[in-house]
C-alpha cells in the first residue's frame, strides 16, 4: 500500500470548488504531519502552492491565490486541497507531500480537468 | 534574480552513468539544503534524497543507495546528481529544488530547476 494515495483525476467547472484528497496509509496519523501541495502544469516543473498541518500551522506559498486552502479529514486519515472558484488555469496536476520518516514522499498525484 | 538552473537534456547508454548539474545564483548557495526529484514519463514525482552544501553531507533516497552521489561546488554555487549504472526504468526529467529552510526536514520545496531530461538508449 502506497504512504499517499491520490485519485488519479479530478473534473470539475469552472467556478465550482474541487476538493483533492491525499489518504495516508493507515499505519500513519494525519494529525501528526505537515501536508505539503504542488501544483504541476504539462512541460513545468512543480510549484509549491501551501502546506497544512492545522490551522496554527500552515503556511501558503509565495503569490498563491487564498481560494487554494488546506485542510485535513481525520476520520479518512486524509489531507485535503481545496481550490474554490476553478478557473482553467487550474488545470494541471497536484500533488501532495509528507515528511516520513526522514525522507520525502510524494503522493501518486491528482489531474485536474477544468470543464 | 533568486533561481536554479540546470543543463539540458542528455543520453546515455545503459550501464552508463550521469552527472546533472544544478546552478543556483540570487541567495546564498550554502544557506538551503538543495534536493533531488524525477519523474519518468507520464509518471508521478519521485524523491531521490538531498545535499547539505555548506557541508557536504547527504541523504539518499534507499532505492538509490549505491546508485547515486550528491556533490557540490560552493565555488560555483552548483549542486550535482550523479547517477550510476543507468538503465532504461532511469529515463526520466532530473529535477533540483531547493528547500525553504535552513536545515533539511518538514519544509517546503519553494524553488524548482527547469528540469533535466535523461534518456538511457541503447
Amino acid at each position: 500500500q502506497a504512504v499517499l494515495t491520490q485519485p488519479s483525476s479530478l473534473s470539475a467547472s469552472p467556478g465550482a470548488s474541487a476538493s483533492l484528497t491525499c489518504t495516508l496509509r493507515s499505519d500513519i496519523n494525519v494529525h501528526t504531519y505537515r501536508i505539503y501541495w504542488y501544483q504541476q502544469k504539462p512541460g513545468s516543473p512543480p510549484q509549491y502552492l501551501l502546506r497544512y498541518k492545522s490551522d496554527s500551522d500552515k503556511q501558503q506559498g509565495s503569490g498563491v491565490p487564498s481560494r487554494f486552502s488546506g485542510s485535513k479529514d481525520a476520520s479518512a486519515n486524509a489531507g485535503i486541497l481545496l481550490i474554490s472558484g476553478l478557473q482553467s488555469e487550474d488545470e494541471a496536476d497536484y500533488y501532495c507531500v509528507i515528511w516520513h520518516n526522514n525522507v520525502y514522499v510524494f503522493g501518486t498525484g491528482t489531474k485536474v480537468t477544468v470543464l | 534574480q533568486v533561481q536554479v538552473v540546470q543543463s539540458g537534456a542528455e543520453v546515455r547508454r545503459p550501464g552508463a552513468s550521469v552527472r546533472v548539474p544544478c546552478k543556483a545564483s540570487g541567495y546564498t548557495f550554502t544557506g538551503h539544503y538543495m534536493h533531488w526529484v524525477r519523474q519518468a514519463p507520464g509518471q508521478g514525482l519521485e524523491w531521490m534524497g538531498w545535499i547539505n552544501p555548506k557541508t557536504g553531507g547527504t541523504k539518499y533516497e534507499q532505492k538509490f543507495q549505491g546508485r547515486v552521489t550528491m556533490t557540490r561546488d560552493t565555488s560555483i554555487s552548483t549542486a550535482y546528481m550523479e547517477l550510476s549504472s543507468l538503465t532504461s526504468d532511469d529515463t526520466a526529467v532530473y529535477y533540483c529544488a531547493r528547500e525553504a529552510g535552513d536545515r533539511s526536514g518538514d519544509d517546503a520545496f519553494d524553488l524548482w530547476g527547469q528540469g533535466t531530461m535523461v534518456t538511457v538508449s541503447p
